[in-house]
């Protein structure tokens, strides 16, 4: 069965500095998601892609997240200036077109800010 | 946007009892989703509910949307211990748009 992947599972970095998550969608998938769940928490919405632009994004999705779909396969979301409140575990999702009731979620990437 | 309500927060249960976990909203709903979550793995996607009084049932997991579409319960026969895990509710504006999760109820099994 198709699945979402993504790389890497765990990633720890320095306050400050920029990481790049990646996420593969499942392939004939139009839409994709963002998605983050600080350790014991709700999962939360950062954003929505579709057609190489973003449909929609939360509050959380601010100045220092982009997104971007580089290639006909992978789907990235890149924090800039990473702060400690950043560490959370990210899960990418993505579904298969618009009116499809299953958005399929990743493994997730843990990211540890120190 | 859309908010959801999810209770309780954590349930203790016995093997073999059951589990419900309830979602409500102030806000009459177009759909609800219920994901599951295993310790340590990613929320995987249980039912969507659409119609108003809806009930659907997968095995011993029976899902419910409420008359007003502002609530919904997953109920759980005769829990197993499979059954460990977080169970969210969810809800989307539909289309591209993104879903907004309850906080969860975690389910503990005890044998």
């Amino acid at each position: 069965e198709p699945e979402v992947t993504q790389t890497p599972s765990h990633q720890v970095t320095q306050m400050g500095q920029e990481v790049i998550l990646r996420c593969v969608p499942i392939s004939n998938h139009l839409y994709f998601y963002w998605y983050r769940q600080i350790l014991g928490q709700k999962v939360e919405f950062l954003v929505s892609f579709y057609n190489n632009e973003i449909s929609e994004k939360s509050e959380i999705f601010d100045d220092q997240f982009s997104v971007e779909r580089p290639d006909g396969s992978n789907f990235t979301l890149k924090i800039r200036s990473t702060k400690l409140e950043d560490s959370a575990m990210y899960f990418c999702a993505s579904k298969l077109a618009l009116d499809a009731d299953t958005q399929y979620f990743g493994p997730g990437t843990r990211l540890t800010v120190l | 946007g859309q908010q959801v309500m999810q209770i309780p927060q954590y349930q203790h249960v016995q093997e073999g009892e059951d589990f419900t976990t309830y979602c409500n909203s102030s806000t009459t709903l177009s759909n609800i989703q219920w994901y599951k979550q295993r310790p340590g793995g990613h929320p995987v996607f249980l039912i969507q509910l659409v119609k108003s009084g809806e009930v659907k049932k997968q095995k011993r997991l029976t899902f419910q949307f409420g008359e007003a579409k502002k609530n919904s319960s997953l109920h759980i026969t005769a829990t197993q211990t499979t059954d460990v895990g977080t169970y969210f509710c969810a809800v989307t504006g539909g289309g591209a748009d993104g879903l907004t999760f309850g906080k969860g109820t975690h389910l503990i099994i005890q044998p």
